[in-house]
């Protein structure tokens, strides 16, 4: 159990254009919602945190207006990076909790922007 | 504020060989600890986990590790590596119901 999904794996748009990446908990469901971005060589830095049904709440230095995070359901949050350009070409993991302090992550998302 | 050192970037061990990767944490109270892996391209996964009890956690994939309070440490052993083994390990803080906080990681190589 705890699985959680990405999609897409990878994607890759040109500059200027929008992207969504969907992140779903296929077998819980999860009170919170959390979405990481990982640099080549880098750890996971935590983007922003997102209760189902209410504002996500974003980390010092990430721009709200650049990543919407939407989190309609308590199975499925969206990351949408708007006007995208290639400095936020990245790996994007998202990931889930359904109670207590475990998160379950997804296999990530690699953007690239060309 | 949370922090998680890992001091190694890069470890290398002969397949056969004993393990242990290295992580300090610095937390105010009672801290949630864990150890991820990660290989290229991939997501993370879980290899264990502290919460309380027992300072001696086992994971899967045959690693271990311990919670030393006095050292503000949370090491990652294994006794024998695998060449399936080699991969980024991170280990992460939490505090109850806070966010995840990583360390850097540090890549294990592993040679035959």
């Amino acid at each position: 159990g705890a699985v959680v999904s990405q999609h897409p794996s990878r994607v890759i748009c040109k500059s200027g254009t929008s992207v969504k990446i969907e992140c779903r908990s296929l077998d819980f469901q999860a009170t919170t919602m959390f979405w990481y971005r990982q640099f080549p060589k880098q750890s996971l830095m935590l983007m922003a945190t997102s209760n189902e049904g209410s504002k996500a709440t974003y980390e010092q230095g990430v721009e709200k207006d650049k990543f919407l995070i939407n989190h309609a359901s308590l199975t499925l949050s969206t990351l949408t990076v708007t006007s995208a350009h290639p400095e936020d070409s990245s790996f994007y993991i998202c990931s889930a909790r359904r109670s207590g302090n475990e998160q379950y992550f997804g296999p990530g998302t690699r953007l690239t922007v060309t | 504020a949370q922090s998680v050192t890992q001091p190694d970037i890069h470890i290398t061990v002969s397949e056969g060989a004993s393990l242990e990767l290295r992580c300090n944490y610095s937390y105010g109270a009672t801290p949630y600890l864990f150890w991820y892996v990660q290989s290229p391209g991939q997501g993370l996964q879980l290899l264990l986990k502290y919460f309380s009890g027992d300072t001696l956690v086992q994971g899967i994939k045959g690693f271990e590790a311990e919670f030393k309070r006095s050292q503000s440490s949370f090491n990652l052993r294994k006794p024998s590596v695998h060449w399936s083994d080699a991969a980024e390990y991170f280990c992460a803080v939490t505090g109850n119901g806070n966010k995840l906080v990583f360390g850097a990681g540090t890549i294990l190589r592993v040679k035959s």
